[in-house]
Order: structure tokens, then sequence, then C-alpha cells
């Protein structure tokens, strides 16, 4: 079965500085994945995703993710981090099994900026 | 301004009851889930329909039940077999995986039930 893990519940990082929420995944087969964000009371938005090509994927809000075969790893960057990125961010996976668009989701890492 | 609608965004269970959420869209998508999210736990998924008229359980339907007799909408029913219903339930569509697949999700703003 598929799965992604995000080893970090939290990670605090400086207005201004780059950021990274970490992402791993565990598939049979080509992996499709998937960064969202989730600010409070709010349903998840789509960031961006990875299919096939380029390893460095650009998103929304100007974030990015790099995937990286070999570390089966999708990690989410940002080369300059805002106060308004902090937020709720899920790494997913599609689930191929029974068909659909399904997704599998990490447990979120909560990403705070500070000034 | 396509998009999903959930309500109501708070719901409030007495013991024994059944309550039903409210899902509609008009993003003309195929495919609806329904998830449910704990602190800590992620997103874990109920149930998922692929077409109207058909549905299929997720990996915690137990408790649930779902109809799906329109496109526009997928209703979720939180039965009193569901003995820890507290929490953040997110409903999505998303085009068919027919043609056009990896397609992503998108939400609605949630209900959040609580139990009286």
């Amino acid at each position: 079965a598929q799965s992604v893990a995000q080893p970090e519940d939290q990670v605090n990082v400086a207005e201004g500085n780059p950021l990274t929420v970490k992402c791993t995944y565990s598939v049979s087969g080509n992996p499709y994945l998937f960064w969202y964000v989730q600010y409070p009371n709010r349903g998840l938005q789509f960031l961006l995703k990875y299919i096939t090509g380029d390893n460095l994927v650009k998103g929304s809000y100007g974030f990015e993710a790099e995937f990286n075969k070999s570390q089966t790893s999708f990690h989410l960057k940002k080369p300059s981090a805002l106060v308004s990125d902090s937020a709720l961010y899920f790494c997913a996976v599609r689930d191929l099994t029974g068909g659909g668009n399904k997704l599998t989701f990490g447990t979120g890492t909560q990403l705070k900026v500070e000034l | 301004d396509g998009g999903i609608t959930q309500s109501p965004k708070y719901l409030f269970r007495k013991e024994g009851q059944n309550v039903t959420l409210s899902c509609e869209q008009n993003l003309n998508h195929d495919a609806m889930y329904w998830y449910r999210q704990d602190p800590g736990q992620g997103l874990r998924l109920i149930y998922y329909s692929q077409i109207v008229n058909d549905f299929q359980k997720g990996d915690i339907a137990e408790g649930y039940s779902v109809s799906r007799e329109k496109k526009e909408s997928f209703p979720l029913t939180v039965t009193s077999a569901q003995k820890n219903p507290t929490a953040f339930y997110l409903c999505a569509s998303s085009m068919s995986s027919v043609g056009t697949p990896n397609q992503p999700q998108h939400f609605g703003d949630g209900t959040r039930l609580s139990i009286l």
C-alpha cells in the first residue's frame, strides 16, 4: 500500500528565510505526489503536484517542491518565507487501488513563520 | 464562482441521533469524497463516489453512510453507530480519473461536528 510520511509535526522559520517542509513516500510503481495547505477552520488548498518530468515542480504562492526518486522524497520549499505562510501543510500520494483520484495524506506539518 | 459548499459549518449531535452533513459542488466534477480530520492524524477517507448512484467505502466507513443521487450532491450521514463522531469533516471533489488522471481534489471549508 502507498503511504507518505511527514517527519516533523512543526517547523519554525524566521520571515525572509528559506523554508523546507519534508515528505517521504512509499509506493509500488510510479509516485503521483501532491502538496496542500490548510488555514485554520478552512478546507485544503492545492499547491502543486508531481506526475512526471522535471524533478523541481513550481506551484502557487511561490512554493516549489523537489522530487528525489533515490531518496523517495518530495520536500516542499520556498526561498523566502512570509508570516502569511503560517499554516498546516499536507503531503499526499495518489492511491491507485480501487480506481479514482483518491489520495492518501500524511499527518501534516504545522509551519510557523515568525517576524 | 465555482466551488464546494459544505453546511452547516458547526453541528451538534445528541446521543443516539443521526445527523447529515451537506456537500454541494458546481464544478461539474464526477468524483466526490468525504474525509474525517482529527488533530495529529491527517485526513482519513470515509467514502468516495466516482459517479452518480455509485460509491465505495474508504478506510473508516463504519458508522457512516452516504448517497449520490445527483452529480452535484454527496451528503454524509453520521449514524448513532459512530461512537466517536467529534471531528472536522471535509468534502472534496475532482475530475474523473478516466481520461483525466491525477487531477487535484478541491475541498470545501468543512463541518465541525461535536457531541452534546
